[in-house]
């Protein structure tokens, strides 16, 4: 496979189940990104992770809880979620290099319905 | 801190035709990074160009070209040719720049706009 890769696609979860969501770069990028796309609202950065290490927590409630165990994969595990959590789940990898542009490449999503 | 406004929350362009998607932002920096992103109903994000603040020259990619102007703080998107594949979201986005080995790199995104072309 190419790009970046998240899998499922879709998903379905009442608010007392525990899931997580899986994304992997084939791009030999060293950094790692959580995004949540809901309707009508900008994209917004939830984590980054720079060289496995966690860099920026935007802010985001304690039951989504990220983990990269290695530059190529990324995890979002999610628990007792609430309705307002569903929305669109992006994961982005890119270069990070001083001077850089440094550009996103993202991953088709996770459509998350929380019921 | 740093926004990006897209104000047409939907546009319309008869195929072959040309369209132009608004993007406007608000900084204190002077330099930085520009970008716009497409995504069509499979909802993959593809990026479609890039703009460097400090290089004065838009940036071009085959049918798709900029109007930066960096004193007005606005980014317009040109599509030229339309084409019914160029049917999708456009989103803008600004980043600032890099401060490589600990500040994050962050995608600050506009609401985006919806193109649809019609045949």
């Amino acid at each position: 496979e190419t790009g970046v890769t998240q899998t499922p696609r879709h998903l379905v979860m009442g608010m007392t189940n525990k899931k997580s969501l899986k994304c992997e770069q084939h791009l030999g990028h060293n950094a790692m990104y959580w995004y949540k796309q809901s309707a009508k609202k900008p994209l917004e950065l939830m984590f980054v992770y720079n060289f496995k290490e966690q860099t920026e927590n935007n802010s985001v409630p304690s039951r989504f809880s990220p983990e990269c165990p290695n530059s190529s994969h990324l995890f979002l595990h999610l628990h007792t979620l609430q309705p307002e959590d569903s929305a669109l789940y992006l994961c982005a990898s890119s270069q990070m290099s001083s001077g850089g542009t440094d550009t996103q490449y993202f991953g088709p999503g996770t459509r998350l319905t929380v019921l | 801190a740093q926004t990006v406004t897209q104000s047409q929350p939907e546009m319309s362009v008869q195929e072959a035709e040309t369209v132009t998607l608004s993007c406007t932002y608000d900084t204190s920096e002077s330099d930085y990074y520009l970008f716009w992103y497409k995504q069509p109903p499979s909802r993959q994000m593809i990026l479609v160009i890039r703009q460097e603040a400090y290089k004065q020259q838009n940036a071009t990619e085959n049918r798709f070209s900029v109007n930066f102007q960096k004193a007005a703080k606005s980014f317009s998107l040109k599509i030229s040719d339309s084409q019914l594949g160029d049917a999708a979201m456009y989103f803008c986005a600004y980043r600032s720049p890099e401060n490589y080995g600990g500040a994050t790199n962050k995608l600050i995104f506009g609401t985006g706009t919806l193109l649809a072309v019609q045949p």
